[in-house]
């Protein structure tokens, strides 16, 4: 099955910098690999994602990229605020069936 | 995106007992998957559940613990089965449209004593 390994598991950043978080795949065959945001007391909300056909996706201030030789995608956030604070999960899945989650990182946005 | 309502928000329980969680989508979806986490721990699929066939379980996972309703299109419930303080997690109720994304509920928080 496919095994998702998640760097690092707490990020701390000053407000205004940028925040990279990794994730690395197993499978070959996975071709769908989104983010969720988990804020304290609520459910996993999808932020970004990107698919197998597509190297990179920007939304706003943040970013996935994709490298599939590598079989590893990121997540890039600029100019960090302190309401980014949250854990961040990636995940990765063939398209239609179940996910592989990392193990999250926990993301302090010190003002 | 689908809305889901799950309820209830959290609860505490006395173990040997069972809880019944409800999850209530806005749109009919096909697929509804159930999660487990553990504190401060990632997401654990528990088991996928379809409208009209039985849940399928993830290793780890037996129905005689985690039985699923799936009536339809719409509504599922797992319930958690004679509860130790291990089974003490959140779980999550969670809805997919193939390529067009996964939405999951604000989760059950479930503390055993």
């Amino acid at each position: 099955g496919e095994n998702v390994e998640q760097h690092p598991s707490t990020l701390s950043v000053q407000e205004g910098d940028s925040a990279v978080i990794k994730c690395t795949y197993s499978d070959s065959a996975s071709n769908y690999f989104p983010w969720y945001k988990q804020e304290l007391g609520k459910g996993p909300q999808l932020i970004i994602d990107i698919r197998s056909n597509v190297g990179e996706k920007k939304d706003q201030r943040i970013a996935v990229t994709l490298n599939k030789t590598a079989k590893h995608f990121s997540l890039h956030i600029t100019e960090t605020q302190p309401e980014d604070s949250a854990v961040y999960f990636c995940a990765a899945s063939q398209e239609g069936n179940q996910f592989y989650f990392g193990t999250g990182t926990s993301l302090t946005v010190i003002p | 995106s689908a809305v889901i309502s799950q309820k209830p928000s959290r609860d505490i329980c006395q173990r040997g007992t069972s809880l019944t969680i409800q999850c209530q989508v806005d749109s009919q979806v096909t697929m509804m998957f159930w999660y487990r986490q553990q504190p401060g721990q990632s997401l654990t699929l528990i088991a996928t559940a379809n409208q009209g066939s039985e849940a399928t379980y993830e290793s780890g996972f037996v129905i005689d613990k985690f039985p699923i309703s799936r009536p339809n299109l719409t509504f599922s419930t797992l319930t958690v089965s004679n509860m130790s303080p291990e089974d003490s997690s959140i779980y999550l109720c969670s809805v997919g449209v193939p390529y067009y994304g996964y939405t999951f509920g604000s989760g059950t928080r479930l503390t055993v004593v």
